[in-house]
């Protein structure tokens, strides 16, 4: 079984329309990331987690919320969809006990389209 | 604040041939640096990181990397490329202490020629 699911992992939906995305990890990391992706922009930071309390907004997080229901659940909201949110959008995880190397696990991503 | 920079947004290179990816950053102390793989439809897998120590990092699948202080640099190579290497390549950088995410660089997309 994967490390980091993320479900769904393709959704088209409307412009305006209120849409989730999950992300569930089975690795025991105390931090979570959301990063959309775009063509010739890498990836860009939208939110981070450093536990469940613990939430802050990283580059990009204009029209997006989350929610850290858990250590292994970390889940991304778009309240209206709008069409420039269309994406693909990765969840990742990393654990910064011991070592503290800030290496991330991404899940497999999830495409979204905005129409 | 930190940064990467990755200048060549498409490389072409022949099966066999040598390959070196380019990433410069910009932090103020030592960071953490790391190459990233995107196959085609997949996520990212990392190739290898460097955090202190010796410069020339190996990684998987035949790549190695070094870290120049002086050049603020992490360049990825490889000396002889297989088809299935055809990917996108992030480089990405970390703090070393703190409460910051990981910056990516803007993706380097590598075609390789039979």
């Amino acid at each position: 079984d994967a490390d980091v699911t993320q479900t769904p992992r393709n959704r088209i939906t409307k412009t305006g329309k209120r849409i989730m995305l999950e992300c569930s990890q089975t690795k025991g990391h105390d931090r979570m990331y959301w990063y959309r992706q775009d063509p010739g922009l890498g990836l860009r930071l939208i939110y981070y987690s450093f536990d469940v309390k613990d939430i802050n907004k990283g580059e990009i997080s204009d029209g997006y919320s989350v929610s850290r229901q858990a250590q292994a659940k970390f889940s991304l909201s778009l309240e209206s969809a709008i069409p420039n949110q269309t994406a693909l959008y990765f969840c990742a995880t990393s654990d910064t006990s011991g070592t503290g190397s800030h290496e991330q696990y991404f899940g497999p991503g999830t495409r979204l389209t905005v129409t | 604040a930190q940064s990467v920079t990755q200048p060549d947004i498409h490389i072409t290179v022949s099966e066999g041939a040598s390959l070196e990816l380019r990433c410069n950053y910009s932090y103020g102390a030592t960071p953490y640096l790391f190459w990233y793989v995107q196959s085609p439809g997949q996520g990212l897998q990392l190739l290898l990181k460097y955090f202190s120590g010796d410069t020339l990092v190996q990684g998987i699948k035949g790549f190695e990397a070094e870290f120049k202080r002086s050049q603020s640099s992490f360049n990825l190579r490889k000396p002889s490329v297989h088809w299935s290497d055809a990917a996108e390549y992030f480089c990405a950088v970390g703090a070393n202490t703190g409460r910051r995410a990981l910056t990516f660089g803007s993706g380097t997309r590598l075609q390789v020629q039979p």
